[in-house]
């Protein structure tokens, strides 16, 4: 079966510029979270979407946000990038949190310059 | 805030060898996680642990975990260089959101 699919693979953007990342989750997943991970501060939890309600939000500014739609199809977006910004953002996808587990894609790496 | 600790961060071994991998965090869960990374790659799930005592085995690889001390391990027996790659635990407090630790990168030596 498909697996988690993020778009685009690569971005470049530059400073100041917002950005949009979009993720399919498993079909049949409902629960939708993005991570960013960076050499320095590791992965850090960006939030996390269920049935098109955000339930929990990490320690991120107001420049990062997230929508989910009907399908559960989830997209991110970072407005007024920052070079800090550069980084791997990871989607992972599960029905639920029953303990399953989450499914991670292959993750955007963004680079701002 | 849920902290994870795992060590060693790094760690060199030679092939053939065994060697274990801890995770401690901070605040009661019964569930907890190790993923693979391959560099540039995403995260691979290796093991989902949802009870105290859990145990699991895949080829060479066995994951433990113990709620009380709030401790999982992650044991290699006998290491091939397949198995180099960066290990994460990753710590459910049902909250929706995992806690990951910061990662061991692994490099088994021929």
């Amino acid at each position: 079966k498909a697996g988690v699919t993020q778009t685009p693979r690569y971005l470049i953007k530059t400073r100041g510029q917002q950005v949009t990342l979009s993720c399919s989750p498993i079909s049949g997943h409902r629960s939708v979270s993005w991570y960013q991970q960076t050499p320095g501060q590791g992965l850090q939890f960006l939030f996390e979407y269920f049935s098109e309600t955000q339930r929990n939000k990490g320690n991120f500014p107001g420049r990062f946000s997230g929508r989910q739609f009907s399908n559960s199809r989830s997209e991110m977006n970072v407005s007024t990038l920052e070079l800090g910004d550069s980084a791997l953002y990871l989607c992972a996808s599960s029905f639920g949190r029953q303990g399953g587990g989450y499914t991670f894609g292959s993750g955007t790496r963004l680079t701002v310059v | 805030e849920l902290k994870v600790e795992q060590n060693p961060l790094f760690l060199s071994m030679q092939e053939g060898k065994n060697y274990t991998i801890y995770c401690n965090y901070s605040t009661t869960s019964d569930r907890l996680y190790w993923y693979r990374q391959d560099p540039g790659k995403s995260l691979e799930s290796l093991f989902v642990l949802l009870s105290n005592g859990a145990v699991k085995q895949e080829g060479r690889l066995m994951a433990s975990l113990d709620t009380k001390a709030r401790l999982s391990t992650l044991h290699i027996t006998a290491a091939v260089h397949d198995l180099s790659a960066t290990y994460f635990c990753a710590v459910d407090p049902s909250t929706g959101q995992f806690y990951f630790g910061t990662g061991t990168s692994l490099t088994v030596i021929p």
